[in-house]
């Protein structure tokens, strides 16, 4: 069974500071990772998806890498806003065949101003 | 709007009692998805389909769980007889067949049992 892990839980950063968020998992015969962001009481927004022959991908100041083989990625987020604050979740696909997603517990941001 | 529809946002009940969601998605996508989630915790899956066929449910899915998506279009779950271990967000989401695999969620539909 696929276990995703993100840590730490919880972050707190100044305004204008970049955002590392961790996310590892324990099976690497994946078919693709997405990162989600995730509001209060809200559903899932996706922000990024990597498949698994990719190393990165990026959207304006969100980048995210995936290094399959130890079985982790990361998400990056520069020059950080108020408005970055939220939960980010980090899901990964195994199979082509159906596009299931295991979800970590995600890491809830607060970008303080 | 063209992403994925649920309704309702909100369903307070009283245990015992019986509630059914229902899911629009994104109209081209053949794919469908519930998964539920508690507080703190990321979403787990549940069930989903491909247009009108249930192809997998996951064991969370009790006997009380019913899920259905008549002419492949949008879907319903339906908790009978609802316990307060029932209270989660339940969130529906969509994709295409092929492709890279993108799920896009919708914002979830809240249940309180109480």
């Amino acid at each position: 069974k696929q276990e995703v892990t993100q840590i730490p839980a919880a972050l707190s950063v100044p305004e204008g500071e970049n955002l590392v968020l961790n996310c590892s998992f324990t099976d690497s015969a994946i078919y693709n990772l997405q990162w989600f962001r995730q509001d209060p009481g809200k559903g899932l927004t996706s922000l990024l998806l990597i498949q698994s022959s990719q190393r990165e991908q990026t959207s304006g100041r969100l980048n995210a890498s995936l290094d399959k083989s130890s079985g982790r990625s990361t998400l990056y987020i520069a020059a950080s806003q108020p408005g970055d604050s939220a939960t980010y979740l980090c899901a990964v696909g195994k199979s082509s065949n159906d596009y299931k997603l295991s979800f970590g517990a995600g890491t809830t941001v607060t970008v303080r101003a | 709007d063209t992403g994925v529809s649920q309704d309702p946002r909100h369903k307070i009940t009283k245990r015992g009692q019986n509630v059914t969601f229902r899911c629009d998605p994104i109209s081209e996508h053949n794919r469908l998805y519930w998964y539920r989630q508690t507080l703190g915790q990321g979403p787990e899956f549940l069930t989903y389909f491909q247009n009108e066929a249930q192809l997998e449910k996951s064991r969370l899915l009790s006997d009380r769980f019913s899920a259905e998506r008549p002419k492949g279009s949008f879907s319903t779950l339906e908790i009978q007889r609802t316990e307060q271990g029932d209270s989660a967000m339940y969130l529906c989401a969509s994709s295409l067949v092929r492709g890279p695999g993108e799920l896009f969620f919708g914002e979830g539909s809240r249940l309180t049992v109480l």
